[in-house]
């Protein structure tokens, strides 16, 4: 089983600011399987980047996801309002799928 | 548009089982896999598994195995996620979501409360 680890747990900025999330595997993830997710409290997950750079329909492209092998990141340019939320990073390169524990973006 | 509706929220004694339902609009049900992640309250997300919605195929994570089962409805469009032997661990948000195309979840239904309790 493949374990992620994201780092920060927590992350306190302002608007405007940038945000740098980590997202580290246990064991290569090959073909950069790896996705990153946004939710909202009392929401559902909802999908910002497969592929570990490709943004979904819809999603600004203040967000842009990076990385191979064992480290990814996911970082926010610009930092708007909406924006403060937990981000899950998740492989799908092999069974069982994991997530990661979360980083919280707080103002 | 794709949506992704689930059922309401369940209370269970523990040892009982649950029924969760999953109805897909908007798309060709049989095209995409899909996924059921749950959420305990204040934790992560967990990954329980997939189904193939065309042939029923399923791969189920090692820790629901033997507990779960996951079905389908083609003609209503429609997922199901039964959980057996609930405990007070399995309270949880749980959440069925359409596979993009690639392993990844594209779109969630809005989650179904499951809460074990005597």
């Amino acid at each position: 089983e493949i374990l992620l680890t994201q780092i920060p747990g927590t992350l306190s900025l302002s608007p405007g600011e940038r945000a740098t999330l980590s997202c580290r595997a246990s064991q290569s993830i090959r073909r950069n399987y790896l996705a990153w997710y946004q939710q909202k409290p009392g929401q559902a997950p909802s999908l910002l980047i497969y592929g570990a750079s490709t943004r979904a329909t819809g999603i600004p492209d203040r967000f842009s996801g990076s990385g191979s092998g064992t480290d990814f990141t996911l970082t926010i340019s610009r930092l708007e309002p909406e924006d403060f939320a937990v981000y899950y990073c998740q492989q799908y390169d092999s069974s069982p799928l994991t997530f990661g524990g979360g980083t919280r973006v707080e103002i | 548009q794709v949506q992704v509706v689930q059922s309401g929220a369940e209370v269970k004694e523990p040892g009982a089982s649950v029924k969760v339902s999953c109805k897909a609009t908007g798309y060709t049900f049989t095209d995409h896999y899909i996924h059921w992640v749950r959420q305990a309250p204040g934790q992560g997300l967990e990954w329980m598994g997939w189904m193939n919605s065309k042939s029923g195929d399923t791969n189920y994570a090692q820790k629901f195995r033997g507990r779960v089962t996951m079905t389908r409805d083609t003609y209503i469009s429609t997922a199901f996620m039964e959980l057996r032997g609930l405990t007070s661990d399995d309270t949880s948000v749980y959440f069925c979501a359409r596979d993009g195309g690639g392993w990844w979840s594209d779109y969630w239904g809005q989650g179904t409360l499951v809460t074990v309790s005597s």
